[in-house]
């Protein structure tokens, strides 16, 4: 069964980056797209972009531009976001998401809260 | 970027009949998913392509819709299914969700 496990709770502190994980089961890795998906404290969901594992190419959302640097492991079946420049802007959860053939998110990861605070 | 416009909040009894709007500010084909989060969870896939069931998800939930106009629509609805529904669309670049529904039961 396909299931994507990320990695767990970060408190950073602010200008600091920080990379979480997400690792892949149950399904070839380097088929699907894998997007991020941001979720700040009471607010609905964000889409940070998304990284092919295949071959590695990724596209962001303008907003998250420099923000946001999304990589992928194939001999792990992981993909990573490093967050940079930290501000308790960035303070919420991120969610990994699995890209279905029939372009929605037929997977997600369980989340990582992320909270930046000195 | 294409915005889509949910009702924010919605109670209903348990037993009745629910409909969840969501309004695109332009055509998004049938390329129209909802998803259910409950609280402390990731959300989870119940509809997509407007109206195609998720595998596993109760045949109480129904989706229609195309162009700028869906639903979701669970009847009846059961206690379990307090939660917030989104919906998301991926015909347009990016991708991107309405603001959420609230549902609670009376």
């Amino acid at each position: 069964q396909v299931q994507l496990q990320q990695s767990g709770t970060e408190l950073v502190k602010p200008a600091s980056s920080v990379k979480i994980s997400c690792k892949a089961s149950g399904y070839t890795f380097t088929s699907n797209y894998m997007h991020w998906i941001r979720q700040q404290p009471g607010n609905g969901l964000e889409w940070i972009g998304w990284i092919y594992p295949g071959n590695g190419n990724t596209k962001y959302n303008q907003k998250f531009d420099g923000k946001a640097t999304l990589t992928a492991d194939k001999s792990s079946s992981t993909a990573y976001m490093q967050l940079s420049s930290l501000t308790s802007e960035d303070s919420a959860v991120y969610f990994c998401a699995r890209l279905s053939y029939g372009s929605y998110f037929d997977y997600w990861g369980q989340g990582v809260m992320v909270t930046v605070s000195s | 970027d294409t915005v889509l416009t949910q009702s924010p909040a919605l109670a209903v009894s348990p037993g009745e009949r629910v409909t969840i709007s969501c309004r695109a500010s332009e055509s998004v084909s049938t390329l129209m998913h909802w998803y259910q989060q409950k609280p402390g969870q990731q959300p989870t896939l119940l509809i997509y392509l407007a109206s195609n069931l998720e595998s596993g998800v109760p045949a109480r939930f129904s989706g229609s819709g195309s162009g700028t106009d869906f639903t979701l629509t669970i009847d009846p609805v059961e206690a379990d299914d307090t939660a917030t529904y989104y919906c998301q669309q991926s015909w347009n670049d990016p991708p991107t969700f309405g603001g959420g529904t609230k549902l609670e039961l009376k």
